[in-house]
C-alpha cells in the first residue's frame, strides 16, 4: 500500500483479555518495526523484523508480549493477560532495509489501546 | 543500550525566528541520523536525514552534524505556528533510537 496501515486505530479492551494489533507495512519494505509511546512519553522500542524473523526482541515487556509477520509483510503484535500498564499508542514503521540504517522509517498512524 | 538525550524543552519562540534544537548520542559509531517531527496525538513523521558531518538544508529545515563531537542539531528558520510540535532526534543502527523530543511552541 501508500502507507504504513495500522488497525484497529483504537482498541479499549478489559484487564486481563487478550488483544491483536494489525500492522501492514508499504509494499516491499522488509524491515519492520513495534514501539510503543505511552501518554507524554518517548518511543519505546519492542521488536524488529527483518523479513519473517525476529533478529531483536529486547524491547519486548515481558512475556505476555509477542509478535510475528508472515508473507514479510503484516505483522501481528499479541498481548496477552493485558494490564492497565500497558495503555499507550503502539506505532508500526517500515523501511526498506536495515543494516547501518541508510533509511528512515514511515510510522503508521498507531493504534491507541486502553486497558480498563 | 544507545542513548539519545534531546534539550527537554519547551522551547517558546516568536514566529519568524529561529528555532535550534540540539541533540547528542552516545555511540560513536553511529552512521545515520535522523529528525521527526510529530503533532500532539499524530504519529512522528521524517523531515530531514543526515549522514555526514556539515550541514544539510531542505526549504527552512537545516540539520548540523558533527561527528566527532557527537552532536547533531536542527535549525528551522523563519518558524511558523504550523511548526509548533515535537521534534524527536534519531540515530540509526540496524533500528532508530529516539530521544525523549523537545516540544517547540511557535507564539503568533
Amino acid at each position: 500500500g501508500a502507507g504504513v496501515s495500522q488497525s484497529p486505530s483504537n482498541k479499549v479492551t478489559e484487564k486481563g483479555k487478550d488483544v491483536e494489533l494489525r500492522c501492514d507495512p508499504i509494499s516491499g519494505h522488509t524491515a519492520l518495526y513495534w514501539y510503543r509511546q505511552s501518554l507524554g512519553q518517548g518511543l519505546e522500542f519492542l521488536i524488529y523484523f527483518q523479513g519473517n524473523s525476529a533478529p531483536d526482541k529486547s524491547g519486548l515487556p515481558s512475556d505476555r508480549f509477542s509478535a510475528e509477520r508472515t508473507g514479510g509483510s503484516v505483522s501481528t503484535l499479541t498481548i496477552q493477560r493485558t494490564q492497565q500498564e500497558d495503555s499507550a499508542v503502539y506505532l508500526c514503521a517500515s523501511s526498506p532495509g536495515s543494516g547501518q540504517g541508510l533509511y528512515g522509517y514511515t510510522f503508521g498512524s498507531g493504534t491507541r489501546l486502553t486497558v480498563v | 543500550q544507545k542513548e539519545v538525550e534531546q534539550n527537554s524543552g519547551p522551547l517558546s519562540v516568536p514566529e519568524g525566528a529561529i528555532a535550534s534544537l540540539n541533540c547528542t548520542y552516545s555511540d560513536r559509531g553511529s552512521q545515520s541520523f535522523f529528525w521527526y517531527r510529530q503533532y500532539s496525538g499524530k504519529s512522528p513523521e521524517l523531515i530531514m536525514s543526515i549522514y555526514s558531518n556539515g550541514d544539510k538544508e531542505d526549504g527552512r529545515f537545516t540539520a548540523q552534524l558533527n561527528k566527532a563531537s557527537q552532536y547533531v542539531s536542527l535549525l528551522i528558520r523563519d518558524s511558523q505556528p504550523s511548526d509548533s510540535a515535537t521534534y524527536l532526534c534519531a540515530v540509526n543502527d540496524y533500528k532508530l533510537s529516539f530521544g525523549a523530543g523537545t516540544t517547540v511552541t511557535v507564539r503568533a
